[in-house]
């Protein structure tokens, strides 16, 4: 069956590490995958997308990669602050079709 | 800026009531977008409509309609509220797919409780 998963429990870090997060997926050939942020009782707001024939995309302290034999991507954010704090969520996308395809999302907790 | 405007933040609505969600985008996007987002699920697409008056089913459809009059405003309608339909209903925007213009710009969700 196709899946896409993140992991469900909240990653607790201390400020100015580096957090990781981790979207894998199974049964699809997405196109592209983006990554979006999404505040307590807040719609998400997208954040960054790669596609498949992208190994790795940055934008300030936001790094994400994507290995499509691995079916997985990793997004970094490096020296992160409190104001991190927040869900995480990614989505599959086919050129083909117009859906996204969401994880239900990892929360992110960066400890002062 | 894009902005997507969702008509309320918190609905209580009883069972059995039809219930209205109105949605506004002001950037002259073909795509709109309804999804609900409840815990561990993820967000699951409800509808989809890619031009005024043209919709199609998303991987949730049943218990829920929608409407697009025009191009600006999409409207998700619960026929006949049930309690399950108690969630976090997000609508989003977005251009024609492809490319780097893929990105979806989400309203600020609309809390519905059905009681």
């Amino acid at each position: 069956s196709q899946k896409i998963e993140q992991n469900s429990e909240a990653l607790n870090i201390q400020e100015g590490k580096t957090a990781t997060l981790t979207c894998n997926y199974t049964n699809y050939s997405p196109a592209y995958l983006q990554w979006y942020r999404q505040d307590p009782g807040r719609g998400p707001v997208f954040l960054l997308l790669i596609r498949e024939n992208e190994k790795e995309k940055r934008k300030e302290r936001l790094k994400v990669t994507f290995d499509t034999t691995l079916k997985q991507s990793l997004f970094h954010i490096t020296a992160s602050q409190p104001a991190d704090s927040a869900t995480y969520l990614c989505a599959l996308g086919m050129d083909s079709s117009y859906k996204l395809i969401f994880g239900s999302g990892t929360r992110l907790l960066v400890r002062p | 800026d894009v902005k997507v405007t969702q008509s309320s933040r918190y609905l209580v609505k009883r069972t059995g009531e039809k219930v209205f969600l109105e949605c506004v985008q002001d950037m002259d996007h073909e795509n709109m977008f309804w999804y609900r987002q409840d815990p561990g699920l993820g967000l699951r697409l409800i509808y989809f409509s890619y031009d005024v008056k043209m919709k199609e089913k998303g991987d949730i459809p049943e218990g829920y309609s929608v409407s697009r009059e025009k191009k600006e405003r999409f409207s998700l309608i619960l026929e006949s509220a049930s309690t399950n339909q108690t969630s976090m209903y997000l609508c989003a925007s977005g251009l024609a797919t492809g490319g780097e213009n893929t990105e979806a710009f989400f309203g600020q969700g609309t809390r519905l409780t059905v009681v």
